[in-house]
């Protein structure tokens, strides 16, 4: 169960857009399209704002978006703003049964 | 609203046990897979374990097997994670998470409860 991988940070500047990579394996990431991504401010309960790859729970801002191509998935955040800094994390289903998430993605808004 | 609170958390030796539980309100408790996810101290998430809506299944991570089990009491709208041989590597906060109608996801957080396993 080895955890998914993603860049340690990115950074960008307010109105622009940025991408967070979530590298698996076929028998995670690539195996099924049970892929979820969380929002987790300082001090804060994770955010539930990306499940089946590319789907938006109600109340998420569709400038979230997410996609999937083979091992990888990917989180697109566009027309970033300040209150879009915070750690992201991806998650997977895994063959095993088992849930991994990735190691964490810190977004600066610069 | 939805809401999940636990409690249990402490300071407790390596090798000693502890109990968390996870108090649900706001939704109907019977119905939705729970899952555990932890967090050390400036680390990431960690996901350790999932139970069925009816308990029917229960998975967990490889680094708690064998030492930990989750359980649920529908009557107590409350989720439980038995911790036992406790190490180090155990400290963490345990957030109780709701599944939504697929337990593929974690859709609700709670706030957590603090674990720390020291000396």
């Amino acid at each position: 169960q080895s955890a998914l991988t993603q860049p340690a940070s990115v950074s960008g500047s307010p109105g622009q857009s940025i991408t967070i990579s979530c590298t698996g394996t076929s028998s995670d990431v690539g195996g099924y399209n049970y892929v979820s991504w969380y929002q987790q401010h300082p001090g804060k309960a994770p955010k539930f704002m990306i499940y089946d790859v590319s789907n938006r729970p109600s109340g998420v801002s569709n400038r979230f978006s997410g996609s999937k191509s083979g091992n990888t998935a990917s989180l697109t955040i566009s027309g970033l703003q300040a209150e879009d800094e915070a750690d992201y994390y991806c998650n997977s289903y895994t063959s095993s049964s088992t849930w991994v998430f990735g190691g964490g993605t810190k977004l600066t808004v610069l | 609203q939805v809401q999940m609170v636990e409690s249990g958390g402490d300071v407790v030796q390596p090798g000693r046990s502890l109990r968390l539980s996870c108090a649900a309100s706001g939704f109907t408790f019977r119905s939705y897979g729970m899952h555990w996810v932890r967090q050390a101290p400036g680390k990431g998430l960690e996901w350790v374990a999932v139970i069925w809506s009816d308990g029917s299944k229960k998975y967990y991570a490889d680094s708690v097997k064998g030492r930990f089990t989750i359980s649920r009491d529908n009557s107590k709208n409350t989720l439980y994670l038995q911790m036992n041989s406790l190490r180090a590597e155990d400290t963490a906060v345990y957030h109780c998470a709701k599944a939504p109608t697929t337990p593929y996801y974690m859709d609700v957080w709670g706030k957590g409860t603090t674990v720390t396993v020291s000396s």
